[in-house]
């Protein structure tokens, strides 16, 4: 079964520093890899996936996420953080023999002035 | 661009009685997703649809019962809510899940058993 391990409940950084939320997933097939984000009361909003391809994927709101197969990691960066960019972000994996994604727990994102 | 909604938005019922989460998507998306979002569990399944008369159980299932009629409506009914169902649930539809196109959320039903 696939499952997906966000190792920390929350990431704190200063407004301007470069963003790491990290991600690790294991399926036994070949994975689609997904990251979410969400706000306070509202749905998961879609940023970017991993299908196949170059290892770098890029996303929305300057996004971007590397995926490596040996350390079966897909961690999510940005650059340069806004504080708006203070929430929650979700990993999910899905195996390439079913339609169903699993979810990391989450990690709470808190960008400081 | 409606997209995809869910009501209530907020629903406070007891114990016992039953309760019926409705979920409406405008894309035509042959998927469609219920999760139930807990602190410390992140985003569970609970059942989906691939079409229309076309339903499967997720991590879990007990205690909730689903139908889709519609393509565009996932209705998910609570028989007889229990304290341990209180929780935020989130309807999701995706087109072609098996091609990797995500899934698209609502915004949620806050439901609180009492």
């Amino acid at each position: 079964a696939q499952s997906v391990a966000q190792p920390e409940d929350q990431v704190n950084v200063a407004e301007g520093n470069p963003l790491t939320v990290k991600c690790t997933y294991s399926v036994s097939g070949n994975p689609y890899l997904f990251w979410y984000v969400q706000y306070p009361n509202r749905g998961l909003q879609f940023l970017l996936k991993y299908i196949t391809g170059d290892n770098l994927v890029k996303g929305s709101y300057g996004f971007e996420a590397e995926f490596n197969k040996s350390q079966t990691s897909f961690h999510l960066k940005k650059p340069s953080a806004l504080v708006s960019d203070s929430a929650l972000y979700f990993c999910a994996v899905r195996d390439s023999g079913n339609n169903r994604l699993a979810f990391g727990k989450g990690n709470q994102v808190v960008v400081i002035p | 661009d409606a997209g995809i909604t869910q009501s209530p938005r907020y629903k406070i019922t007891e114990t016992g009685r039953q309760v019926t989460l409705m979920c409406h998507q405008t894309w035509s998306h042959s998927y469609m997703f219920w999760y139930r979002q807990d602190l410390g569990h992140g985003l569970r399944l609970i059942y989906y649809s691939a079409a229309a008369d076309i339903t499967d159980k997720g991590e879990v299932p007990d205690g909730y019962v689903v139908s889709r009629s519609k393509t565009e409506n996932f209705p998910l009914t609570l028989e007889s809510a229990t304290r341990s169902q209180t929780s935020v649930y989130f309807c999701a539809s995706s087109q072609e899940p098996d091609k990797g196109q995500p899934q698209h959320f609502g915004d949620g039903t806050r439901l609180s058993i009492l």
